[in-house]
């Protein structure tokens, strides 16, 4: 089935550092979702963005929804040791109600 | 407290052996849904389920069985495990409203060998 191009694959960084990663497609969306997974459980919902160029925060974490509605960003500010996980972007491409997943970003952060 | 339980957590078995992994979900939702991960694969879904008896197939179903008998529980079958189901499995649930605010079991990690 249809995937999300998520990059990058891995991120390895200090602590303190800032993060930012993406997701593209070839088609509009028009919901993105970012989920995190950490080690050993499910992954959770972060931040839901609903409308073209929406940019909403959640903590130290903001994301935004394209304008071109084919892409969505996560930026982490500020890392610490518990934002190590596998961070997932999802979404709802046109009309159609299944849900598309990226196949995730992992994030290792240094103390 | 509202949570997605799965059971069992780990489980190793072998080629053959039917076996049934529990999902019991205590929010009233209507949609729910089994997902496998696999490295390099992500998250793919298996089947889902919108509401008591009502069930379809995700994007990998060949192997696998549900039922969806009572709202709160989506157990997932496999009749006859093969190595290439050895994977991590992950149930979800959410108001059929809110397919996208979906809440995660903690994942069942099945071994066949």
């Amino acid at each position: 089935g249809q995937q999300l191009n998520q990059s990058p694959q891995s991120m390895f960084i200090q602590e303190g550092e800032d993060v930012s990663m993406n997701c593209t497609s070839s088609s509009i969306f028009n919901t993105w979702l970012w989920y995190k997974q950490e080690p050993g459980e499910g992954p959770v919902l972060l931040i839901a963005l609903y409308k073209a160029g929406e940019l909403t925060s959640n903590g130290r974490l903001t994301a935004q929804f394209g304008i071109t509605r084919k892409d969505s960003f996560l930026n982490i500010s500020a890392s610490i040791p518990s934002d190590v996980g596998i961070y997932f972007c999802a979404g709802y491409a046109g009309n159609n109600r299944k849900l598309i997943w990226g196949l995730g970003t992992s994030l290792a952060v240094n103390p | 407290e509202a949570q997605v339980t799965q059971n069992p957590r780990y489980l190793i078995t072998v080629t053959g052996k039917k076996l049934t992994v529990t999902c019991s979900q205590n929010m009233n939702h209507e949609y729910m849904s089994w997902y496998r991960q696999d490295p390099g694969l992500g998250l793919r879904q298996i089947y889902y389920s919108m509401n008591v008896e009502v069930t379809d197939k995700g994007d990998v179903p060949e192997g696998y069985k549900v039922s969806r008998k009572e709202k709160r529980n989506f157990p997932l079958i496999l009749e006859s495990p093969s190595p290439n189901q050895t994977s991590l499995y992950f149930c979800a649930s959410s108001p059929l409203l809110s397919t996208d605010t979906q809440y995660f079991g903690p994942g069942t990690r099945l071994t066949v060998l």
